[in-house]
């Protein structure tokens, strides 16, 4: 069945890059995208990838995808305190579902 | 700016009560979608809907029922609510193909 992976927890100094990786398993995914939730709140959708696309980035984010390993990678670069949350990687096929990873809390230490 | 709206960020109900979660969307979404968010099990899908009057079962259906009269509104029913509901309970809506969009979320403790 469909499944995505993602490390539960990453821990960064301010200042530093970020890079939060996921696994998927679906290879029809469409569209892959990564959100991000701050306490308390809903989650916010970040910037997204289209399935033949090998990179993209915006602003401080680019996201990077592997569509053989079928691995989806999200740098930040120079990390904020502010940037600290939980950022979740999930994909999208064709039935239109969301099928979200676990989440990876990103700390950031100042 | 898309916006999804949840009629209550907080809600204290007692085991039993039917308890009616509302999500209104402004952007004329076809898809709309009710997941559950748990510490440790991530985001469960537990119903969505395509197009008004229809629904979908999720991966957790069990215990929920939904109804859709109106594209822009997605209700989520708990029929006779039950402590192991106790949760945060999160509506999205999307376009076909596009990133959903989230509300703030309602986070609900059945006593």
């Amino acid at each position: 069945g469909e499944d995505v992976e993602q490390s539960l927890f990453l821990s960064v100094r301010e200042g530093d890059s970020s890079v939060i990786n996921c696994t998927y398993t679906d290879s029809s995914s469409t569209y892959l995208y990564w959100y991000k939730q701050e306490p308390g709140a809903g989650l916010q959708l970040l910037t997204y990838i289209f399935s033949n696309m090998d990179m993209k980035q915006d602003q401080r984010l680019t996201v990077l995808l592997n569509k053989k390993d079928k691995h989806l990678s999200l740098r930040i670069a120079d990390t904020q305190t502010g940037d600290s949350a939980i950022y979740f990687c999930a994909e999208k096929g064709n039935t239109g579902k969301l099928i979200f990873g676990q989440g990876t809390t990103l700390q950031v230490k100042p | 700016d898309v916006k999804v709206t949840q009629s209550s960020r907080y809600l204290v109900k007692r085991t039993g009560e039917k308890v009616f979660l509302e999500c209104v969307q402004d952007m004329d979404h076809e898809n709309m979608f009710w997941y559950r968010q748990d510490p440790g099990l991530g985001l469960r899908l537990i119903y969505f809907s395509y197009d008004v009057k229809m629904k979908e079962k999720g991966d957790i259906p069990e215990g929920y029922s939904v109804s859709r009269e109106k594209k822009e509104r997605f209700s989520l029913i708990l029929e006779s609510a039950s402590t192991n509901q106790t949760s945060m309970y999160l509506c999205a809506s999307s376009f076909r193909g596009q990133g959903d969009t989230f509300g703030s979320g309602t986070r609900l403790t059945v006593v």
